[in-house]
């Protein structure tokens, strides 16, 4: 059983459209984060979000963390071919060590 | 840069034998943690060290253990190695006990032949 389920699994889309991704769970987590991970490259951290119902903006990336903790989405505005690639949530569950992360959703925005 | 590094990049070994991966943590970072990223189960979380002392256990095998040396760079000791451990194995670093900031490395990819 997956802790954390991202969605979509695979999303392709043209230069210019805006997405949604999602990461969701029937567990809480104390914080929860966003990376992106490249081919061959370890995952490198976009944001934390730590309070339930938080919004968090990264130039046209905004990160929303659930009222109950238990979920989160990231909208891409205006997506750019430099966005591709492998969009991983992970989340510390309250008393737990170590990050339980999402399978993750493969993005490929095209020229 | 994340500033984490690791070593080797590539390892390709038999089933049975034993392989020790390493892990030099951001300059200042007391905590490291360990992940396997496999196709079918992502990123699974190994076991954490901190300040040299192992704070808590994942996923891991009986077979795998891990050790943080005084000057704070750790390894990871893969032994019995069966086609399975085939895996990208990240290490992460951080200046917390806790999961608010964590940085990898590239990861060593370790395929068993």
């Amino acid at each position: 059983t997956q802790l954390l389920e991202q969605s979509p699994q695979f999303l392709s889309i043209q230069e210019g459209e805006n997405l949604t991704v999602y990461c969701n769970s029937s567990s809480v987590f104390s914080s929860l984060q966003w990376y992106r991970q490249e081919p061959g490259e370890g995952p490198v951290l976009l944001v934390t979000v730590v309070t339930g119902g938080e919004v968090k903006k990264l130039k046209r990336l905004t990160f929303q963390f659930g009222d109950a903790r238990k979920d989160s989405s990231l909208h891409i505005t205006a997506a750019q071919p430099g966005d591709t690639g492998l969009y991983l949530c992970a989340g510390t569950l309250d008393g737990a060590d170590g990050l339980t992360f999402g399978k993750g959703t493969h993005l490929i925005i095209q020229p | 840069d994340s500033g984490v590094t690791q070593t080797p990049k590539h390892l390709i070994t038999a089933t049975g034998q034993r392989v020790t991966l390493r892990c030099s943590p951001r300059s200042g970072d007391l905590s490291v943690y360990w992940y396997q990223q496999s196709l079918d189960q992502g990123l699974q979380f190994l076991i954490h060290y901190y300040n040299g002392e192992e704070r808590a256990k994942g996923n891991i095998l009986e077979r795998f253990s891990a050790q943080q040396f005084p000057d704070l760079h750790s390894e990871l000791n893969l032994s019995s190695l069966e086609l399975g451990d085939s895996a990208l194995y990240f290490c992460a670093s951080s200046g917390h006990r806790g999961n608010t900031e964590a940085f990898f490395g590239q990861g060593t990819r370790l395929t068993v032949v």
